[in-house]
């Protein structure tokens, strides 16, 4: 596609409730980053792949979080036991290789209730 | 551990009128820099990626600027516009000079009124 795409923009889930996000990168860009901002707050760096293996992986809040990327293509972070504090807007950028320039999706917007 | 800051947090200017925007490092071994901008409830667009070769980059009206030896970056808007109104952001590498994640900073919240 033309840009970073994520889906679903919007998701309200209930406490507990596993939560899947989407991601799908540039055509061809083998770097991809997941970020989370919170209402008021900067953007928190979650996890970066290279192809499909994950090299760093520091940011993961909690063993709650995980991610995986497919064919060099597609991402999914997922949310187990979803809490409160979750809640944020989840973003996801894309890049040719490492230290090119980054370009984001719109985000996924993420309700814990 | 890469820290990014940005001052001011946030500028209220009358349309027409140059400014600048501020961005600090920690770690300058950093091989690029990147400014974008975000508007309210959306992604973020980017604006400029400066390498660590260069001194400057533009775009339209934007001028980037990157000194590694004292950890700066300025983001430069000319003539600037009510549509130029957004948060603007930068970020720099984290992780040797490969930098495998960004460090954005908290941002500069810019108004232009018209």
């Amino acid at each position: 596609g033309a840009g970073v795409s994520q889906s679903p923009s919007n998701k309200v889930t209930e406490k507990g409730k596993d939560v899947e996000l989407r991601c799908d990168p540039i055509s061809g860009h083998t770097a991809l980053y997941w970020y989370r901002q919170s209402l008021g707050q900067g953007l928190e760096f979650l996890i970066y792949f290279q192809g499909n293996s994950a090299p760093d992986k520091s940011g993961l809040p909690s063993d709650r979080f995980s991610a995986e990327r497919t064919g060099g293509s597609v991402s999914t972070l997922t949310i187990q036991r979803t809490q409160q504090e979750d809640s944020a807007v989840y973003l996801c950028a894309s890049s040719w290789r490492q230290n090119t320039e980054a370009f984001f999706g719109q985000g996924t917007r993420l309700t814990v209730v | 551990k890469q820290e990014v800051t940005q001052i001011p947090a946030a500028l209220s200017v009358p349309e027409g009128e140059n400014l600048v925007l501020n961005c600090s490092f920690t770690d300058s071994a950093i091989y690029n820099l990147q400014w974008f901008r975000q508007d309210p409830g959306k992604g973020l667009t980017s604006l400029l990626l400066i390498q660590s070769s260069q001194r400057e980059q533009t775009s339209g009206r934007l001028n980037a600027s990157l000194d590694k030896s004292s950890g700066r970056s300025t983001l430069y808007i000319a003539a600037s516009q009510p549509g130029d109104s957004a948060t603007y952001l930068c970020a720099a590498p984290e992780g040797d000079n490969y930098g495998q994640n960004f460090v954005f900073g908290p941002g500069t919240r810019l108004s232009v009124l018209p």
